[in-house]
């Protein structure tokens, strides 16, 4: 089956900083993203999603960008904090009719001090 | 006043045993599905069931049952216990109509020593 990868498996931040969460995605026919956060002993936590309809979209602090000329998707966080350390993950749904969650490897955000 | 909730938080036990884990929503919602995470955070979906009728089965031995007995609980009963059967087991729950957004339990993290 087609699977969902990351670019980097762990990444460093300067408290304040921005932070880019890159994801590359194989299955062209998926068409919602959504991502995920997991703090150390807890489940993973929905963040923001997109449909493959949009290129950007914004929450809070979080802007998700979706190319879906090279299948690329990135979660952006604005002025990174310490409880934003956690691992990140990236998910597809597929266009079929289960239409299940892939999920990506995951990347490991710390924020440093 | 946990949305998803399931129990044990932690399970050790000896290899060749039957242990069950429980889980439970309040949400509301119709789907419901067990994950399991890999040591390196890897997530894959195992089952899931949609109002007590089973819709999705990955390739899963066969001594992993799920069990529904209404739409609102989903609990997994493994039998003969392994020492690959490690890892942190996720509960899920989605909304009516989709299998997109899931809303994840705090997770069961099993060793078979």
């Amino acid at each position: 089956g087609e699977s969902v990868g990351l670019h980097l498996p762990t990444l460093s931040v300067q408290e304040g900083d921005n932070s880019i969460i890159n994801c590359a995605y194989s299955n062209s026919a998926s068409d919602y993203f959504i991502w995920y956060k997991q703090e150390s002993g807890k489940g993973p936590q929905f963040i923001i999603d997109i449909r493959s309809n949009m290129d950007k979209r914004q929450g809070q602090r979080v802007t998700v960008l979706l190319n879906k000329t090279v299948k690329h998707l990135s979660l952006q966080i604005a002025a990174t904090q310490p409880g934003d350390s956690a691992v990140y993950f990236c998910a597809e749904t597929g266009s079929g009719s289960a239409r299940q969650l892939t999920f990506g490897s995951g990347t490991q955000l710390t924020v440093l001090p | 006043d946990t949305a998803v909730s399931q129990t044990p938080k932690y399970l050790v036990t000896q290899m060749g045993n039957d242990k069950s884990i429980k889980c439970e929503q309040n949400l509301g919602h119709d789907t419901m599905y067990w994950y399991k995470q890999d040591s390196k955070k890897f997530l894959k979906i195992m089952f899931s069931y949609n109002n007590k009728e089973l819709i999705i089965n990955e390739t899963v031995p066969n001594r992993f049952s799920p069990k529904s007995p209404d739409k609102a609980h989903l609990n997994l009963h493994i039998n003969s216990l392994e020492l690959g059967d490690s890892a942190v087991y996720f509960c899920a729950s989605s909304q009516p109509g989709g299998h997109e957004k899931l809303f994840f339990g705090s997770g069961t993290q099993l060793s078979v020593l």
